[in-house]
């Protein structure tokens, strides 16, 4: 069975550092990736999709993700955080001709000022 | 602006209420979705619709029942609602299988 996981609940950058979400999943074949942001209250942004192709992607607000099949990861990163990025990130997956979207339990972004 | 709506967005009703938490959206999306979410769990999936006249339950078990009458609205209706309900409710539609799935700004139910 596919699954998701994100290895960190809670996550505390100082603004202006580096950031790295992490995600792990499973599935046999390659899946297809999203990463989306949700601030308090309100619906998930997608932030950037993998689907096939070059396995370094970007996305929006300046975020990025790298598919890394030996690893089944699609960790997300950014180079500066801004205070603005504090939100709650989910990872999910869905695969070849099935509705399922399988989200991962999110991690929780602090920033610092 | 294409976009999927949700209301209400905060709902607090008592017990063994009917209600009824709609979403409708305005991009032509035959796929849409209901997930139910709670604070740090994944979302969970409980209802699918494949196009009008088309629902399917998902895989968390609900109470709740969805009719797809018009490809743009997608209503999620609880005959009589407890306090197990309370919860976050989010739709999202999709184009196709396999593409990004966009999110309506949720409902956030509370049952008293």
């Amino acid at each position: 069975a596919q699954s998701v996981t994100q290895p960190d609940i809670h996550i505390t950058v100082s603004e202006g550092a580096s950031l790295e979400l992490r995600c792990n999943y499973s599935y046999g074949a390659t899946p297809y990736l999203f990463w989306y942001v949700q601030s308090p209250g309100q619906g998930l942004q997608l932030l950037l999709k993998y689907f096939s192709g070059d396995t370094l992607v970007q996305g929006i607000k300046g975020f990025e993700a790298e598919f890394k099949r030996s690893q089944s990861s699609f960790n997300l990163r950014k180079p500066s955080v801004h205070w603005s990025d504090a939100a709650e990130y989910f990872c999910a997956l869905t695969t070849s001709g099935t509705y399922k979207y399988i989200f991962g339990t999110g991690t929780r972004l602090k920033v610092l000022a | 602006e294409a976009d999927i709506y949700q209301t209400p967005r905060y709902l607090v009703i008592g017990t063994g209420k009917k209600i009824t938490l709609e979403c409708s959206q305005t991009m032509g999306h035959d796929k849409m979705y209901w997930y139910q979410q709670d604070p740090g769990m994944e979302l969970h999936l409980i209802h699918y619709s494949y196009g009008v006249n088309s629902t399917e339950k998902g895989d968390l078990s609900s109470e709740s029942t969805v009719s797809r009458i018009r490809t743009e609205h997608f209503p999620l209706t609880l005959e009589s609602a407890r306090p197990s309900h309370t919860s976050q409710y989010l739709c999202a539609s999709s184009e196709f299988l396999n593409t990004e799935a966009f999110f309506g700004q949720g409902t956030r139910l509370t049952v008293v």
